[in-house]
């Protein structure tokens, strides 16, 4: 059962652009939405987050979109360079002590130059 | 600088043996958890600890167990490898709190079972 759908699987973005990545989830509980990057060979580190009460939160390039009623989030990346090229994973928990955390499938994505 | 070690970074192990990821965190946190990372499947929770000797299954926790005797350490076991299990096996842990505290991960073992 997935309860954090991710797409797309991969993307590739000509340096400059916005790269969008979409993610769906469905346990209504979730009230905490972070976004992991992941470069090869490395484990997934955490880059942006935002909770349910607002609708949008930017750090930088990286914007996260939430749309609540549609139970919708998404990571926008303006302005893509060559070292963003990494695989990003959505992700969503619920409150409690123990942080379990379900991740989307991730994103492959390409920044050519 | 806070850090989670993985033992080994590869591994390759025959069907049928048993097999121990090792995990080590320095950070004090209650919360640690074992994910397999598998292309399109994304990262798939095994098991998770919020204390010492504590666990508790995650998603996907059929063909392996834990063992935490100590708050920095995490092993995960695999009690008689199959080749299913090739996989890239990630440690995380977390400090315990209100559920939006950040996940810190390991470099991860990949482990090839022949």
């Amino acid at each position: 059962q997935q309860q954090v759908k991710q797409s797309p699987q991969s993307l590739i973005v000509q340096k400059g652009g916005i790269s969008i990545i979409n993610c769906a989830y469905e346990n209504t509980a979730f009230d905490y939405f972070p976004w992991y990057q992941q470069f090869p060979g490395k484990g997934p580190a955490l880059l942006i987050a935002i909770r349910p009460d607002v609708s949008e939160k930017k750090e930088g390039r990286f914007t996260i979109s939430f749309n609540k009623s549609a139970k919708q989030f998404s990571l926008h990346i303006m302005d893509s360079q060559p070292g963003d090229s990494a695989t990003y994973f959505c992700a969503a928990s619920s409150p409690g002590g123990y942080q379990k955390v379900t991740f989307g499938t991730g994103t492959k994505l390409q920044v050519i130059p | 600088d806070v850090k989670v070690t993985q033992s080994s970074r590869y591994l390759v192990k025959r069907t049928g043996e048993k097999v121990f990821l090792e995990c080590v965190q320095d950070m004090d946190h209650e919360n640690m958890f074992w994910y397999r990372q598998d292309p399109g499947l994304g990262l798939r929770l095994i098991y998770f600890s919020y204390d010492v000797k504590m666990k508790e299954k995650g998603d996907i926790p059929e063909g392996y167990s834990v063992s935490r005797e100590k708050k920095e350490r995490f092993s995960l076991i695999l009690e008689s490898a199959s080749t299913n299990q090739t996989s890239m096996y990630l440690c995380a842990s977390s400090l315990r709190g209100a559920g939006d505290t950040e996940a810190f991960f390991g470099q991860g073992t990949r482990l090839t079972v022949v």
